[in-house]
């Protein structure tokens, strides 16, 4: 079974851009038979989709987040990347990493990492 | 964008008691529709994908129904464990979106 894990800086200056990585262990990205998705969650509130990457290197990205987010895959070092420039105080939130499943549903989860963008 | 209504927001409920927790979409959706339980502090986890497909090792007290733009996540006999909130998310045309949650509580 995968385990996914985000890390990053926990605390981002406005305007600059939060970078985050989610590690995947116990199956290898070269095999390019996975997908994978990015979610978040303002404190105290709900789930909001960010962004998918599919193992074909189709991207789709929130309308609301696309001018500013990129979301790629590291495959050597084996990791799902997301960047999101000029953030504000709306971007501070747990950003989660997924596996994409055959639905397209988030079959595993990584177990979220907290960003708080304050000066 | 597709919206997803979820009633009710809140539910108070007894171990033992049946559950049943309704997610509505503002156009029709086929069955892209996928359930998830998230306790506080931690990441949600799957529970139902296309409407009704159970994810392994789910408990067969979680049921899920439904087709188009009314979808239901049924708990047959709520269990201290299952105090908790629960997304319905659609997956039929981007962007993905969730609906707003549902909270159940212990009464």
């Amino acid at each position: 079974q995968l385990q996914l894990q985000e890390s990053g800086p926990g605390l981002v200056k406005p305007s600059e851009t939060l970078s985050l990585t989610c590690t995947v262990s116990g199956g290898s990205l070269s095999s390019n038979t996975y997908s994978w998705g990015w979610v978040r969650q303002p404190p105290g509130k709900g789930l909001q989709w960010i962004g998918n990457i599919y193992y074909s290197g189709t991207i789709y990205y929130a309308p609301s987040l696309k001018s500013r987010l990129t979301i790629s895959v590291d495959t050597p070092n084996n990791h799902v990347s997301l960047k999101l420039s000029s953030v504000t105080a709306a971007d501070t939130a747990v950003y989660y990493c997924g596996r994409l499943g055959s639905s397209l549903q988030l079959t595993d989860w990584g177990q979220g990492t907290l960003v708080t963008v304050s000066s | 964008d597709i919206q997803l209504t979820q009633s009710p927001s809140f539910l108070s409920a007894s171990v033992g008691d049946r559950v049943t927790i309704t997610c509505r979409a503002s156009q029709g959706i086929s069955s892209y529709l996928v359930w998830y339980q998230q306790k506080p502090g931690k990441a949600p986890q799957l529970l139902i994908s296309a409407a009704s497909t159970l994810h392994s090792g789910v408990p067969s007290r979680f049921s899920g129904s439904g087709s188009g733009t009314e979808f239901t996540l049924t708990i047959s006999s709520l269990q201290p464990e299952d105090f908790a909130t629960y997304y319905c998310q659609q997956v039929n045309g981007y962007p993905f979106t969730f609906g707003p949650g549902t909270e159940v509580d212990i009464k």
